[in-house]
């Protein structure tokens, strides 16, 4: 089955700063890349995904980047503010459309 | 638009009491369905995933089970809860398109004491 890892675990930056997370699957099949923020005590919710016909993504200050030949994906936060401060997930739905598997998520600390 | 609803959204269990969650999604039909738990500062632990009324997939061996008996409903279920299964339990629905996101609900997080 397919493999999803996503690196860092934990990261901080300076609020203004960039941040990058990074994630690689195993399973060249899957064919759908979403990412989620999670706050504390809440569900995951979807900030940006990726499909494979694609290789990058933006909306506002988020963006997503697609390598499929090496197989990985990574997340971009520019302008980081404190509000961005979370436990981000990757994940990658499988070529059977019915799982989705998930990176272990990195929480991200956003330093004002 | 769809929602996805949840409930309870708090729980406290004695160990070895019975346990049945909630989810119901509105706004689609014949939606794929989802149960996860994350223990504390964890990632997401697939416990089962729906594709129809009636069809379970288990993913992990365990004391927990789940059911749909209607479209949009999914129950997971406990005989007799274990100390370990406590833990913030996260009902999803996706589309059956392979390129469909996935949508999470707002959570149960239970205590097992």
């Amino acid at each position: 089955g397919e493999n999803v890892e996503q690196h860092p675990s934990t990261l901080s930056v300076q609020e203004g700063d960039s941040a990058v997370i990074k994630c690689t699957y195993s399973d060249s099949a899957s064919n759908y890349f979403p990412w989620y923020k999670q706050e504390l005590g809440k569900g995951p919710q979807l900030i940006i995904d990726i499909r494979s016909n694609v290789g990058e993504k933006k909306d506002q200050r988020i963006a997503v980047t697609l390598n499929k030949t090496a197989k990985h994906f990574s997340l971009h936060i520019t302008e980081t503010q404190p509000e961005d401060s979370a436990v981000y997930f990757c994940a990658a739905r499988a070529y059977t459309g019915n799982q989705f598997y998930f990176g272990t998520g990195t929480s991200l600390t956003v330093i004002p | 638009s769809q929602t996805i609803h949840q409930w309870p959204a708090t729980l406290v269990q004695p160990v070895g009491s019975p346990l049945s969650l909630e989810c119901t999604v509105e706004g689609t039909s014949n939606p794929n369905l989802y149960w996860y738990r994350q223990a504390a500062g964890r990632g997401l632990q697939l416990l089962f995933y729906s594709v129809g009324i009636g069809q379970i997939s288990s993913e992990v061996p365990q004391n927990l089970s789940a059911s749909r008996p209607q479209d949009r409903q999914f129950i997971l279920s406990s005989k007799k809860l274990l100390l370990s299964d406590s833990g913030f339990y996260l009902c999803a629905w996706a589309r059956d398109r392979t390129t469909d996101t996935q949508y999470f609900g707002p959570g149960t997080r239970l205590t097992v004491l």
